[in-house]
């Protein structure tokens, strides 16, 4: 099954304590990227990744580091989270075709709600 | 810069009525991408369509509709006949050329009432 996997899909942790959200994708998609939703903001883009070993900040970077060793993975790293960073995180793949109609987008993954106290 | 405005922020309407949810857009490139995703009460985000801003043509898929307007600069999603598990909020986003940032509207919670 064609599918973008996150894990995990809720984390408590502390203030400072470094962790890894982890996301994988088994469709060979090119691009990848992360997103967080926060009520009355919508979704905001952290990073995207067009390949591997090619990342770009999106619209929120600040607090995250990503890494695209491989295609398939493309985890999201808070050296030393925030509380500011509690949020629903989704990860998100698209092989970016240049089709158009209901049968092109990004598949996303089903989340990871990050609480940091 | 890229933008797009769902200014319904909430929409409640009876089982088996039409709604319409809107979205305005702004961009300054002649070539971009239309989404529309939904998101259920699951959390999940379910993609739903793709449009590119040279084809204009209208789609339809089932119960789904959408009005591409590059004049009015609007990408308006109908759902004829609503069903409880429309329920919803969904999201309309917009990429442009070259560039793999999607940015979202802050979405529409579509109540569907039994």
């Amino acid at each position: 099954e064609a599918q973008v996997t996150q894990n995990p899909r809720y984390l408590i942790t502390v203030t400072g304590k470094k962790l890894t959200v982890t996301c994988s994708q088994n469709m060979n998609h090119e691009y990848m990227s992360w997103y967080r939703q926060d009520p009355g903001l919508g979704l905001r883009q952290i990073y995207y990744s067009m390949n591997v070993e090619v990342t770009d900040k999106g619209d929120v970077p600040e607090g995250y580091k990503v890494s695209r060793k491989e295609k398939r993975n493309f985890p999201l790293i808070l050296e030393s989270p925030s509380p500011n960073q509690t949020s629903l995180y989704f990860c998100a793949s698209s092989s970016h075709p240049t089709g158009t109609g209901v049968g092109y987008g990004y598949t996303f993954g089903s989340g990871t709600r990050l609480t940091v106290v | 810069a890229q933008k797009v405005t769902q200014a319904q922020t909430e929409i409640s309407v009876v089982e088996k009525e039409d709604v319409t949810l809107d979205c305005v857009y702004e961009t300054r490139d002649t070539t971009y991408y239309l989404f529309w995703y939904k998101q259920p009460p699951s959390g999940e985000l379910v993609f739903l369509i793709r449009r590119n801003s040279f084809d204009e043509q209208n789609e339809i898929s089932g119960r789904y509709s959408w009005n591409f307007q590059k004049s009015t600069s609007s990408f308006n999603f109908t759902i004829t006949a609503s069903q409880v598990v429309d329920s919803a909020v969904y999201f309309c986003a917009l990429s442009e050329a070259g560039d793999d940032k999607i940015i979202f509207g802050k979405g529409t919670r579509l109540h569907i009432l039994p």
